[in-house]
């Protein structure tokens, strides 16, 4: 089965501070992506990887940046963290085979106060 | 990505079938049926995907109306741990990189 796994299930950081939440997954997927998902705004989309180095801007970029040094691991990172990231973020990995389906994390509620 | 509808709440009893309908009227040619889950406080779980005939794995069946405006999901033994909201997705597979979820179906399974 294929296992992705977020470093933290729950977070509380103060506003300022910098955030890492890190996310790794097992089954060698070229694809990793990072979501935040809200009440009444649904999946969106930080960042996602589309291999080691390689990134792209979601819908929800600012304030946030990613890191991809190794093809199992997927870093976002908030590099001064405040009251509106508050939020459950979501890591997935993807294949590249049919049906090209995404695996997730099982999140991290973060809170920043 | 073509839209979907999906009824807001739906309630089944334990070790019935569920049957969680989702309209997809504008469907094109090319685009997948795409089903996942989220149960409470965890990350979304793929279930099953279809492109015109029915499929069924070992979690769910999905039937596809022969003109594909529409999908059921049936989950034929629902157990406690299936309450969760569904979401329907409609696709193209190919170079889709985001995951765009509705407002899904909550389903709840009653003792």
């Amino acid at each position: 089965d294929v296992k992705v796994t977020q470093s933290s299930r729950y977070l509380v950081k103060r506003t300022g501070e910098k955030v890492f939440l890190e996310c790794v997954q097992d089954m060698d997927h070229e694809n990793m992506f990072w979501y935040r998902q809200d009440p009444g705004l649904g999946l969106r989309l930080i960042y996602f990887s589309y291999d080691v180095k390689m990134k792209e801007k979601g819908d929800i970029p600012e304030g946030y940046s990613v890191s991809r040094e190794k093809k199992e691991r997927f870093s976002l990172i908030l590099e001064s963290a405040s009251t509106n990231q508050t939020s459950m973020y979501l890591c997935a990995s993807r294949g590249l085979l049919f049906p090209y389906e995404q695996y997730f994390g099982p999140g991290t509620r973060l809170t920043v106060t | 990505d073509a839209k979907t509808t999906q009824p807001t709440s739906m309630d089944c009893a334990e070790g019935r079938a569920a049957n969680l309908p989702c309209n997809h009227s504008t469907i094109s040619g090319n685009e997948y049926v795409y089903w996942y889950r989220q149960i409470h406080s965890q990350g979304p779980q793929y279930i099953i995907h279809g492109l015109k005939n029915n499929e069924t794995n070992e979690m769910a069946s999905l039937i596809i109306t022969e003109d594909r405006k529409s999908s059921t999901l049936i989950l034929p033994h629902a157990t406690l741990r299936d309450t969760a909201v569904y979401y329907c997705i409609v696709r193209v597979h190919q170079g889709a990189q985001k995951l765009v979820f509705g407002q899904g179906t909550r389903l709840t399974i009653n003792p």
